[in-house]
Formats: structure tokens, C-alpha cells, sequence
């Protein structure tokens, strides 16, 4: 069975351009969420939807935007691109909305901004 | 002051060895605990979860201190293949987000 899938995988931007972002989940998990991880540091919640709708923001300017489609996957957008938003944007997956258990991330769209 | 705090390492230790981390977190209310693992350029991987009467799997043991709000990882017999990041993460409230700690390195050498 596929695992969390994310795409690109690498990509390199300038400033002040605008990046998407996507994943598709685990078949069967309706919960998606992202998180951001620069290097050297762990992973920083950004977003969560469950059944399309968000139910929970981390502290990120609103630059940063998300949504889900009817078939669970998500997009992650980023306007207005700055040098600290170079980071590994990884996808996490699970069943339900709530954290009961193990969530399950993509290797993650690695993101250079020039 | 970070919410979940590691000892960033790197742990150098011989094949064999026995290796603990140590991670604490500040918020009290603060209701699962996991040890992630993830190597080089990788995405995280759940290693187990942590429970408060302390769980073990295999190599693995995990303890939870609430009273002193710390998380402990203990490797016995250490492989080369368990050098990486361990990544020590909390949820508060059954909520919707992981809290990470910023990862131990550990380096196992033959």
C-alpha cells in the first residue's frame, strides 16, 4: 500500500514568489496535516484538516494557507516567499482528527529560497 | 523557553553500548508522549509511545515522569543501523498537534 505521498520532493524559489505544495494521504485517512522542519531543528506544526475542514493553525504568518479536496489530499500554499521559509515541508497523515496514535509522514518537498 | 527540550548530542557510542536521552517538556497539561525516530534526510518515524507506567519494546525502553515533566529513552545493545535523530514529541490535550522537540543525535560506531 502507498504511503503518504508528497510532491515535489525538491524545489528552488525566489523571493517574494509563491509556492504550492501537495500530498495525498494514506487511503482510508481523512486527517492531514503539515508541518515545517528547519534544518537542525524538529518539526513545527502548521495546519491539520480533517473531512476538508481545518481544525487546528500553528503560529505562521497568514502567508501560509492549506486546504483539503473531497479526496483527502491537501495543498500547502506560501505566498510572499522569504529566505527562512527554506525548509522540508513534511505531510503527516492518520485516521482520525485527534492525536491517539501514530501519524504518518511523506519524505517531505524540500524547499530552497534564493 | 522551547516547549519540548533535548540535549541536541551528537551521543558517539560503540556498537553495544547502552544509551539514554533524556527530554523534558514545560506544559503540565501535556497527555501523550512519543519517541520519534528519523534518519538522515528522512521523514520521522513513530519509535513507540510513552506510557505513564513506562513501556518496553525490544532494545527500547521508555519512561514518563510527570512530576518532573522529563521523557527518557533508553537503547540497550546499540546497532550501527540505530544512529539517528531521536525526536522527542508531546500533545497537550489530545489535541490536533505533535510538539517536537529539536532531536538527539545519536551516532553508533563499530
Amino acid at each position: 500500500d502507498a504511503g503518504v505521498t508528497q510532491s515535489p520532493t525538491h524545489l528552488i524559489k525566489t523571493r517574494g514568489q509563491h509556492v504550492t505544495l501537495r500530498c495525498s494521504p494514506i487511503s482510508g485517512h481523512k486527517s492531514v496535516s503539515w508541518y515545517q522542519q528547519v534544518l537542525g531543528q524538529g518539526p513545527q506544526f502548521i495546519f491539520q484538516y480533517y473531512e476538508k475542514e481545518e481544525r487546528g493553525r500553528g503560529n505562521f504568518p497568514d502567508r501560509f494557507s492549506a486546504r483539503q479536496f473531497p479526496n483527502y489530499s491537501s495543498e500547502l500554499n506560501v505566498n510572499a516567499l522569504l529566505l527562512g521559509d527554506s525548509a522540508l515541508y513534511l505531510c503527516a497523515s492518520s485516521l482520525l482528527a485527534g492525536v491517539t496514535g501514530e501519524l504518518f509522514f511523506g519524505e517531505g518537498s524540500r524547499l530552497t529560497v534564493l | 523557553r522551547k516547549e519540548v527540550e533535548q540535549d541536541p548530542g551528537p551521543f558517539n557510542v560503540p556498537e553495544g553500548a547502552t544509551v539514554a536521552f533524556n527530554c523534558t517538556y514545560s506544559n503540565s497539561a501535556s497527555q501523550s508522549f512519543f519517541w520519534y525516530r528519523q534518519d538522515c534526510r528522512k521523514e520521522p518515524k513513530l519509535l513507540m509511545s510513552v506510557y505513564s507506567s513506562g513501556n518496553e519494546d525490544g532494545r527500547f525502553t521508555a519512561q514518563l515522569n510527570r512530576a518532573s515533566q522529563y521523557i527518557s529513552l533508553l537503547i540497550r545493545d546499540s546497532k550501527l543501523s540505530d544512529s539517528a535523530t531521536y525526536l522527542c514529541v508531546v500533545n497537550v490535550d489530545s489535541s490536533y498537534k505533535l510538539i517536537f522537540g529539536s532531536g538527539t543525535r545519536l551516532l553508533v560506531r563499530p
